[in-house]
């Protein structure tokens, strides 16, 4: 069964520096997003994408943060210059199409962001 | 999209039923019932979803009442990989986010 994957698993890095988390979407899904969790609090929505462009971002996701489909496959959120408050579990999340019941958002298994 | 409520915790003994109610009273008439799982900090793992009627998969049974103001989702023989945070949540299908509350912590005991 197709799945969403992310890499790395686990990222450490220093306060000011710049991570970009990976996602693989499922292949022939159209709609991608970003969710995060800080540890013991809800999961969150960042961002989501279609089409080459933002379709929706939330409050969080300030001028820090940016997505890019840089080929066919990939999916990436970069975080530019991080903070402690950004060591959370970042989620990818990816779904077909929208409308009827295939509009189902599959998610991958998380990177675990670690600021120090 | 429609505001969702569960009950903060549950327990289960394994091998029983497990049944996590969801209240959404203010559900529209294009928004489906979605469940999702969260098993420790995994990524949430889609279950099953409905729009008026019933349903049921490999994994679960969701009963929507006739009025879709609530939803039963039915782990019908819980074990103990079944132990997690159940996501009720009322999704437009046009809707690009999934807004997440703090669901329900199903505990199965041995």
């Amino acid at each position: 069964e197709p799945e969403v994957t992310q890499t790395p698993s686990h990222q450490v890095t220093q306060m000011g520096q710049e991570v970009i988390l990976r996602c693989v979407p499922i292949s022939n899904h159209l709609y991608f997003y970003w969710y995060r969790q800080i540890l013991g609090q809800k999961v969150e929505f960042l961002v989501s994408f279609y089409n080459n462009e933002i379709s929706e971002k939330s409050e969080i996701f300030d001028d820090q943060f940016s997505v890019e489909r840089p080929d066919g496959s990939n999916f990436t959120l970069k975080i530019r210059s991080t903070k402690l408050e950004d060591s959370a579990m970042y989620f990818c999340a990816s779904k077909k199409l929208a409308g009827a019941s295939t509009d189902t958002q599959y998610f991958g298994p998380g990177t675990r962001l670690t600021v120090l | 999209d429609a505001k969702t409520t569960q009950p903060p915790s549950m327990d289960c003994a394994e091998g029983r039923a497990a049944n996590l109610p969801c209240n959404h009273s203010t559900i529209s008439g294009n928004e489906y019932v979605y469940w999702y799982r969260q098993i420790h900090s995994q990524g949430p793992q889609y279950i099953i979803h409905g729009l008026k009627n019933n349903e049921t998969n490999e994994m679960a049974s969701l009963i929507i009442t006739e009025d879709r103001k609530s939803s039963t989702l039915i782990l019908p023989h819980a074990t103990l990989r079944d132990t997690a945070v159940y996501y009720c949540i009322a999704l437009n299908t046009g809707g690009f986010k999934t807004i997440f509350g703090a669901g329900t912590r199903l505990f199965v005991k041995a």
